[in-house]
């Protein structure tokens, strides 16, 4: 069975602070990955998604940025965290473009 | 853009009533997924279906992908459903964006 980790749970940064979000897939090859972010009380909204290792679009800009340096792993990250930036990311994989996406557990981001 | 139009914004049921939730997205689309958001923020995927209806569980999702519309039916509702609930419009052409609705807070009382 296929399992996705993300981390951390939570944070809480400085504004101007850097930030790296983690996300790893287990038990499915060449997985389709996105994250995602929720403002508190907004609609989800897809940020970056990948197909392949070294290959990353992006969907929405938000002065953020995603790598994905290894088949299940996408990064999620910044240099300098913005008051807006505060919300909910969640990473999601699937088989396929056109799949049934599934959700990691989500990592809250608080900005001070 | 892709948009998906969710009603109503929230429903208050009493425990063993019944749910139906719309949905409604702006261009054609294959299929639609379903997803329940607990109050934690994790997302767990009900139903994804194509034109028709699937079943499971207590959860019936009806797409009518002609029409550019789609519902979730609960029956007998309990107050474990209490949470929002998303439909989502997959990628179309070459675009890999799954677009949400802005979801349906259902809240289950005895």
């Amino acid at each position: 069975a296929q399992t996705i980790h993300q981390w951390p749970v939570a944070e809480i940064k400085a504004v101007g602070s850097p930030l790296s979000l983690g996300c790893t897939i287990k038990g499915k090859s060449s997985p389709n990955l996105y994250w995602y972010w929720q403002a508190t009380g907004g609609t989800l909204q897809q940020l970056f998604y990948s197909i392949t290792v070294g290959q990353v679009e992006s969907v929405v800009q938000l002065n953020l940025s995603a790598s994905r340096p290894k088949d299940d792993q996408f990064i999620l990250s910044t240099e300098k965290l913005l008051l807006s930036h505060s919300g909910f990311y969640l990473c999601a994989w699937s088989p396929g473009p056109q799949d049934t996406q599934y959700f990691g557990p989500g990592t809250r981001l608080l900005v001070l | 853009g892709q948009q998906v139009q969710q009603s109503p914004a929230s429903l208050v049921l009493q425990e063993g009533e019944n749910a139906e939730l719309q949905c409604n997205f702006s261009s054609t689309a294959t299929r639609l997924q379903w997803f329940y958001q607990r109050p934690g923020g994790s997302l767990v995927s009900l139903l994804s279906n194509p034109s028709g209806t699937k079943h499971t569980g207590r959860l019936t999702s009806t797409t009518v992908t002609k029409e550019r519309r789609g519902s979730l039916h609960i029956s007998s509702s309990q107050i474990t459903d209490s949470g929002t609930y998303l439909c989502a419009m997959p990628p179309t052409g070459g675009n890999n964006k799954l677009t949400f609705g802005q979801g349906t807070v259902l809240s289950v009382i005895p």
